[in-house]
């Protein structure tokens, strides 16, 4: 089954800082990989997505994305953070039989000093 | 038009009520989700449409009630709920319930259902 594990529950970093939050996924083949953002009390909102081609993923609102196959990981990266990047992130893998059921991480909450 | 639309945003229901969820897009999708969110956690599948037909169930309570009316509408139909079914409710479609037809997978804002 696949399954997808974002280490941190939470981020605080510093307006104009770099972001990287983790993700990492568990699946046979060559997953369909996803970030979604979400803000309090609002649906999700898709950054960016891998299926395959350029292991390097650019997404919305400056934000990228590197997928290695040989770590299992899909770490999402912005050089230089907003306040209004301020959110819960998360990562999600979709494959096997069920492509369209998406399987999300537990989520990061980002936090955003001025 | 990108965009997955749910209404109502919130709904208030009594644990006699029946309500309905509707969802609606207009992308030409042919494959529609519904998922709950509980507060603090991830979305949870519960139900995938392909083509206006029901392909997984997720073992959700019968109290919950899904209908595909048209390729363009998904309902979620309420019953005897009870208070821990509070939550978030998403709803989503794709291309198609297929490798490539997740290309365009789109989430809608929700509908926060308190149940009292």
């Amino acid at each position: 089954a696949q399954s997808v594990t974002q280490p941190d529950i939470h981020i605080t970093v510093s307006e104009g800082a770099s972001l990287e939050l983790r993700c990492n996924y568990s699946y046979g083949a060559t997953p369909y990989l996803f970030w979604y953002v979400q803000s309090p009390g609002q649906g999700l909102q898709l950054l960016l997505k891998y299926f395959s081609g350029d292991t390097l993923v650019q997404g919305i609102k400056g934000f990228e994305a590197e997928f290695k196959r040989s770590q299992s990981s899909f770490n999402l990266r912005k050089p230089s953070v907003h306040w209004s990047d301020a959110a819960e992130y998360f990562c999600a893998v979709a494959g096997g039989t069920s492509y369209g059921k998406l399987t999300f991480g537990q989520g990061t909450i980002l936090t955003v000093h001025p | 038009d990108t965009e997955v639309t749910q209404t109502p945003k919130h709904l208030v229901m009594g644990m006699t009520n029946k309500k309905s969820l509707k969802c609606e897009q207009h992308m030409g999708h042919r494959a529609m989700y519904w998922y709950k969110q509980k507060a603090k956690k991830p979305p949870e599948l519960m139900f995938v449409y392909s083509y206006e037909k029901l392909s997984i169930n997720e073992s959700v309570p019968s109290r919950f009630s899904p209908e595909c009316p048209n390729s363009s509408l998904l309902n979620l139909h309420l019953h005897a709920l009870q208070p821990e079914d509070s939550a978030l409710y998403l709803c989503a479609s794709s291309q198609a319930f297929s490798p490539r037809g997740i290309y365009g997978y789109t989430f809608g804002s929700g509908t926060r259902l308190t149940v009292v």
